[in-house]
């Protein structure tokens, strides 16, 4: 049965800073591998989906990366803003099945 | 892009009362829809998967009969949370995908709060 980590589970910076969030899930027979953005009382904003046969992607300030042999990814976000302030979530699907299991999240706080 | 629409977004209502979520998927068909409930300062936990035409696949420890699930087209999926009480209070979220392995869709959200 899929389980995913995400560490830390909070995290406040000041604007500017590059910062790492990380995400672990014990099954590597991972499909697809989805990072979230959450505000708060608001539903889910996809950011980045690696596939299995990928290893990262990348939007702009972001970068998500997929080790699947170690059963990690990595958030990475760039020269943070005060607007990236929210709940960033990992998911993972379970062996092909597009049945995604979450992550508690990261609460990043990015202050001025 | 895919758009979902959830509705309504917030609901506040006495115990004992029957409460219905529609989830609607706006620009594309969605083969499979997912419900998942979300706890103050937790995860997203799915209570089920439903398939258009077919009965919904409910997760270890969801009541089917607590939880009736309908998606009787390829744009909607209801959620009725039967005969609510305080406990069932919570934020609702659905999801929606296009097939099989497609990345799922998610609406905005119901705040529900049972007095």
């Amino acid at each position: 049965k899929q389980e995913v980590t995400q560490i830390p589970a909070a995290l406040s910076v000041p604007e500017g800073e590059n910062l790492v969030l990380n995400c672990s899930f014990t099954d590597s027979a991972i499909y697809n591998l989805q990072w979230f953005r959450q505000d708060p009382g608001k539903g889910l904003t996809s950011l980045l989906l690696i596939q299995s046969s990928q290893r990262e992607q990348t939007s702009g300030r972001l970068n998500a990366s997929l080790d699947k042999s170690s059963g990690r990814s990595t958030l990475y976000i760039a020269a943070s803003q005060p607007g990236d302030s929210a709940t960033y979530l990992c998911a993972g699907d379970s062996g092909g099945y597009n049945k995604l299991i979450f992550g508690a999240g990261t609460r990043l706080a990015v202050h001025p | 892009g895919a758009v979902v629409s959830q509705h309504p977004s917030r609901v506040i209502c006495k115990s004992g009362t029957s409460v219905k979520i529609e989830c609607r998927s706006l620009d594309f068909q969605a083969t499979t829809m997912f419900w998942y409930r979300q706890f103050p300062k937790q995860s997203l936990m799915l209570m089920a998967t439903s398939n258009e035409g077919s009965k919904a696949t409910y997760e270890q420890g969801v009541e089917k009969d607590k939880f009736l699930i309908n998606h009787a087209s390829l744009t909607l999926s209801t959620l009725t949370v039967t005969s609510a009480h305080p406990e069932d209070s919570s934020f609702y979220i659905c999801s929606a995908s296009g097939s099989f392995n497609q990345p799922q869709h998610f609406g905005d959200g119901t705040r529900l709060s049972i007095l």
